[in-house]
């Protein structure tokens, strides 16, 4: 099964943009990856799911057009521009492998962003 | 719009059992498997398992086979998660979250504490 990496912390100042990178292991370059946002002392909300093709279906309820997604060999990407202070939050990658009673899902370690 | 509510926060000694409740609503109970993930404290999501509440079918991750069983009642849309012989570091909120027809979780429980301590 894949292993997701995350660095565990960006920051970026109030209004600038910042890239957060999710790498599958070795082999699992064809993979989907989820993102999910989780604001201080909430649960987890779907942002969107990204491929080497870039964005895969639609972004989750409420996720503004400021947040976008790229995939490239083994990393994808969420680009977050004109960050907001709303948007300082930890952002977990997450992949499913494996089918019926093989099925696993994956996460990272999750990435802390905080606004400056 | 969909909803997932949990039961409440749970305090647990070591090697006892711990029952989590996720009652559904706004959705067809039956259409979508329902997966639970958990979050120590500082940590990042860890997913347990999942079951088919149309079926009852489930799957475990490796880590919790023997410890883990997850059952449903159809008749209240409910999705149970029990845990067996709780270690200390098995203290965590434990969320229920609805996989869609594309399989990423867009319906999220507001997640139940669980504190193991003697």
């Amino acid at each position: 099964q894949p292993v997701l990496t995350q660095p565990p912390s960006a920051s970026a100042s109030l209004g600038a943009s910042v890239t957060l990178t999710c790498t599958l292991s070795s082999g699992y370059s064809n993979y989907k990856v989820d993102w999910y946002q989780q604001r201080p002392g909430k649960g987890p909300r779907f942002v969107m799911r990204v491929g080497t093709g870039g964005i895969v279906g639609s972004k989750g309820d409420g996720i503004p057009d400021r947040f976008s997604v790229l995939g490239s060999g083994l990393n994808r990407y969420l680009t977050i521009k004109n960050i907001q202070e709303e948007d300082e939050s930890d952002y977990h990658c997450g992949a499913d492998h494996g089918s019926g009673s093989n099925f696993v899902r994956v996460f990272g370690g999750g990435t802390k962003l905080t606004v400056l | 719009q969909g909803q997932l509510v949990q039961s409440g926060a749970e305090m647990k000694k070591p090697g006892a059992s711990v029952k989590v409740s996720c009652k559904a609503s706004g959705y067809t109970f039956t259409g979508y498997y329902m997966h639970w993930v958990r979050q120590a404290p500082g940590q990042g999501l860890e997913w347990m398992g999942r079951i088919n509440p149309n079926s009852g079918g489930t799957d475990y991750a490796q880590k919790f086979q023997g410890r883990v069983t997850m059952t449903r009642d159809t008749s209240i849309s409910t999705a149970y998660m029990e845990l067996s012989r709780l270690r200390y570091d098995d203290t965590a909120v434990y969320y229920c979250a609805r996989a869609n027809g594309y399989e990423y979780f867009d319906y999220w429980g507001q997640g139940t504490l669980v504190t193991v301590s003697s």
